[in-house]
């Protein structure tokens, strides 16, 4: 099955600040999808990343505040912009490997101060 | 509404003191139910793919079972080392999106 290597694995950011996670994928892939896991929940799906078209975004979440580039098969980002607390969570990147199921990487826990 | 419900939240069981954990989903035309173990800090970690009822899969001291309503997640003999976060989620015939259930928190003790 796929590595997905996702960086940074943790950080810890000023309110109002942004910051980017990475995703780098061992194959290629046509869908990544990007979640977020807030503490003792499940998770949640933010958007949908195709490359070469706009990412798809879930009720709830806006380009805005969660922009995402796709600039090959194989690499994805994720921004959260203008950061407040309530943005404290995991996040995971994500992709669909068929029979192996979907194939996360290992999260970035995002502490907003 | 697809929904997907676990139960319990939390299972505390001595080492070797076998049990299951329930998945309940409803969803227009299931795809598939998957589960995951996740532990903490770390992303989901894929263990089964189910596809149709009837159907079971194992692996070491895990065995997945599907019904039209209901998956559960039997673990035999359990070692401390399988405590973790046992997460189920479903696919829909009609599109990818997963559903995910909130997790079972499983504790083993020594």
């Amino acid at each position: 099955s796929a590595v997905i290597s996702q960086k940074p694995s943790r950080d810890i950011c000023q309110r109002g600040t942004s910051l980017t996670i990475q995703c780098q994928v061992d194959s290629q892939v046509t869908m990544m999808f990007w979640y977020r896991q807030q503490p003792g929940q499940s998770l949640t799906l933010i958007a949908t990343a195709n490359q070469g078209s706009e990412a798809t975004y879930e009720s709830g979440f806006v380009i805005d505040k969660f922009p995402i580039s796709r600039p090959n098969l194989t690499f994805s980002t994720l921004t959260v912009s203008n950061m407040s607390p309530e943005d404290s969570s995991i996040y995971l990147c994500s992709v669909d490997q068929a029979s192996y199921g979907y194939t996360f990487g290992s999260g970035t826990r995002l502490t907003v101060v | 509404e697809d929904q997907v419900t676990q139960s319990p939240e939390a299972l505390r069981l001595q080492e070797g003191e076998s049990s299951s954990l329930n998945c309940s989903y409803t969803v227009s035309g299931l795809r598939g139910l998957f589960w995951y173990r996740q532990d903490p800090g770390k992303g989901p970690e894929f263990l089964f793919t189910l596809y149709s009822a009837g159907e079971e899969k194992e692996k070491e001291r895990l065995k997945a079972t599907l019904t039209k309503k209901e998956s559960f997640l039997h673990i035999t003999a359990p070692k401390p080392e399988d405590s973790a976060t046992y997460l189920c989620a479903v696919q829909a015939s009609s599109n990818y999106q997963l559903i995910w259930g909130a997790g079972t928190k499983l504790i083993i003790k020594p």
